[in-house]
């Protein structure tokens, strides 16, 4: 069954640098996401990607966040200057018709010091 | 979108079937219901869909009365690996409108 991966499953990281965090969705699926969960809280929306641009963003998507598909398969997430804040679990999602039926990879866990 | 109330908690022993119900009034005519099941750890995980009547596939089955304003996700004799959250999400079918909104969804415990 295909599914959705990601990569690294666990980033350290300090404090003013930057991580990228890579996915490699459904190979058919045409709509990205990518959604974060702070310990113990929601999952939260982040962004949507669809058409080779961003269809929705939330509050949270600000400058210090950008995505990217750079070739056929990869959708990344970077977060250009860390704050502590930004320690969460990190999930990507795709889907083939956009819509409430997403697939989730296994997450990244941000850890930021 | 509108917006969903299911209960923060139940207990389960295993064996038995569970129903969660999601209640839903400002379903908008076009919004489908769905579930997702989430494990500590990892991510939401999709489990049945539906629009009206009965939904049934090899994990749930999924009632939506016809009035729509709820719903109610049925678990068959769960065993201890059901444990999870179960968000409970109405929103349109398809498009770009995917961005998925979870609350805090309705925590699963199932004790032998």
């Amino acid at each position: 069954e295909p599914e959705v991966t990601q990569t690294p499953s666990h980033q350290v990281t300090q404090m003013g640098q930057e991580v990228i965090l890579r996915c490699v969705p459904i190979s058919n699926h045409l709509y990205f996401y990518w959604y974060r969960q702070i310990l113990g809280q929601k999952v939260e929306f982040l962004v949507s990607f669809y058409n080779n641009e961003i269809s929705e963003k939330s509050e949270i998507f600000d400058d210090q966040f950008s995505v990217e598909r750079p070739d056929g398969s990869n959708f990344t997430l970077k977060i250009r200057s860390t704050k502590l804040e930004d320690s969460a679990m990190y999930f990507c999602a795709s889907t083939l018709a956009g819509g409430y039926e997403q697939y989730f990879g296994p997450g990244t866990r941000l850890t930021v010091t | 979108l509108a917006k969903t109330t299911q209960p923060i908690s139940m207990d389960s022993y295993e064996g038995q079937e569970v129903n969660i119900t999601c209640s839903h009034n400002n379903i908008a005519t076009n919004d489908y219901i769905t579930w997702y099941q989430q494990f500590p750890s990892q991510g939401p995980r999709f489990i049945i869909q539906g629009y009206k009547t009965k939904v049934t596939n090899e994990v749930a089955s999924l009632f939506i009365p016809a009035d729509r304003k709820s719903s109610t996700l049925s678990l068959p004799r769960v065993s201890l690996s059901d444990t999870a959250v179960y968000y409970c999400l109405v929103g349109p079918y398809g498009g770009s409108q995917g961005n998925l909104i979870f609350g805090k969804g309705t925590k699963l415990s199932v004790k032998p």
